[in-house]
Parts: C-alpha cells; structure tokens; sequence
C-alpha cells in the first residue's frame, strides 16, 4: 500500500516561512492536495493538483512536487494559520491516501 | 449556497448497524463523485469509499478497514448520500464526513472542496 509521511509537527515563528513536508515513493508522479483543519472543523482545500491554490486561499499559501516530497509552504505566517494540514494523493494500488497530518504551531 | 449535511451519527453497541446521510445542495448533485471520510477522535484523516455518478458508472470503491461492512448509496431525486454501517467495530468510532470535488480534472475526482460539519459516530458497549 502506498504511504504517505509527514512530520508531526512544525513550528515556526509569526512572520516567518513554514515548510510542511509529504514524502512518499515517487510522489513527484502523483497529483497531491493539501487541507487544513482547524480544531472542531471539518478539513479545507488550501491546495490542491500540486500548486493550484483555491479561490478564498491567500496567496501565502503555495505547494511544490517532486521526486520523493512534495511541501507545502506558508509565507508570512500568521496565528490563524495554526492548524492541522494533511496532504492527499490517490494511488492505483491504494486508491485514496492521506499523511498522518502535521500540527502547525506558531510560536 | 453549496453545502453538504450529515446526520444520523450516535451511539451503537459493537456488532450493530447505523446509517448515516448526507444532504447536498447548491450544485449538481447527480453529476458528482462523492466520498466519506472518516476522523477517528485525535487521529488523522482516513478515506472510508465513494460512489461515482451514474453517468460513470455509480460504481463504489472502499478502504480496506470497511470493505464488506460498510455500503455507500445515492439517490439523485432527493440529492443524498448514504453510508450504511453493518457489523460496527470500536475502531469505526469517528467524525464521518461526506465530500466532493466540485471541479474534477482529466477524470480525477479527490480534490474535495465541499465538506460538510461530520457526524459523530461511537461504537461502544
């Protein structure tokens, strides 16, 4: 089955540039979104096919891909970006994958 | 406004039965691929299955965890999805959520946009 890991956890300070990062075997080849998901909510799409960021998300928000990780980067950091963010591919063997998520704290 | 709501979470004994829905509205419900996504409490995300539209098929595909237990259905007249639970573990307790990708690309249907709220469901003697 195809695995996804990401860190645990990040911190990063207000104003600084986080890097949440998603490896798996060849995932450079996969299309891979990314969600946020602040406590009692359900999930967001913050982006999504590698680097396309939806409508509403700011711009600080961007994603890379390729060989073995893909990251997602959030510029400028803010208190209301402390959340859980997952990355998501879908695979041919395992179909539908998520990371075990990464708690995002600002300091 | 799009939306999608579930209901019919709660509290059932190892070995039973639950079912769960999910209203859509605000977008063609007939012609979306929809899924369930399960959170169980403090853990990550977990992928339960999805249903195809009809016009691909209607077809349904399942996590390894529920495969023979749960059975995800539509009915486009009254644009609802469902996710019938049969012989209910502890390890099923979780927020269930139902989503969709709004905006597929090149036939791929999993970058899920819409959520809805979640239903809790805890499996529990």
């Amino acid at each position: 089955s195809y695995v996804l890991t990401q860190p645990p956890s990040v911190s990063v300070a207000p104003g600084k540039t986080a890097r949440i990062t998603c490896g798996g075997n060849n995932i450079g080849s996969k299309s891979v979104h990314w969600y946020q998901q602040k406590p009692g909510q359900a999930p967001v799409l913050v982006i999504y096919y590698d680097s396309d960021r939806p409508s509403g998300i700011p711009e600080r928000f961007s994603g890379s891909n390729s060989g073995n990780t893909a990251t997602l980067t959030i510029s400028r950091v803010e208190a209301g970006d402390e959340a859980d963010y997952y990355c998501q591919v879908w695979d041919s063997s395992s179909d539908l994958v998520f990371g075990g998520g990464t708690k995002l704290t600002v300091l | 406004e799009v939306q999608l709501v579930e209901s019919g979470g709660g509290l059932v004994k190892p070995g039973g039965s639950l079912r769960l829905s999910c209203a859509a509205s605000g977008f063609t419900f007939s012609n979306a691929w929809m899924s369930w996504v399960r959170q169980a409490p403090g853990k990550g995300l977990e992928w339960v299955g999805r249903i195809k539209s009809k016009t691909d098929g209607g077809t349904t595909d399942y996590a390894a965890p529920v495969k023979g237990r749960f059975t995800i259905s539509r009915d486009d007249s009254k644009n609802t999805l469902y996710l019938q639970m049969n012989s209910l573990k502890t390890e099923d307790t979780a927020v269930y959520y139902c989503t969709t990708d709004s905006d597929p690309r090149s036939g791929y249907h999993d970058a899920f946009d819409i959520w809805g709220q979640g239903t809790m469901v805890t499996v529990s003697s």
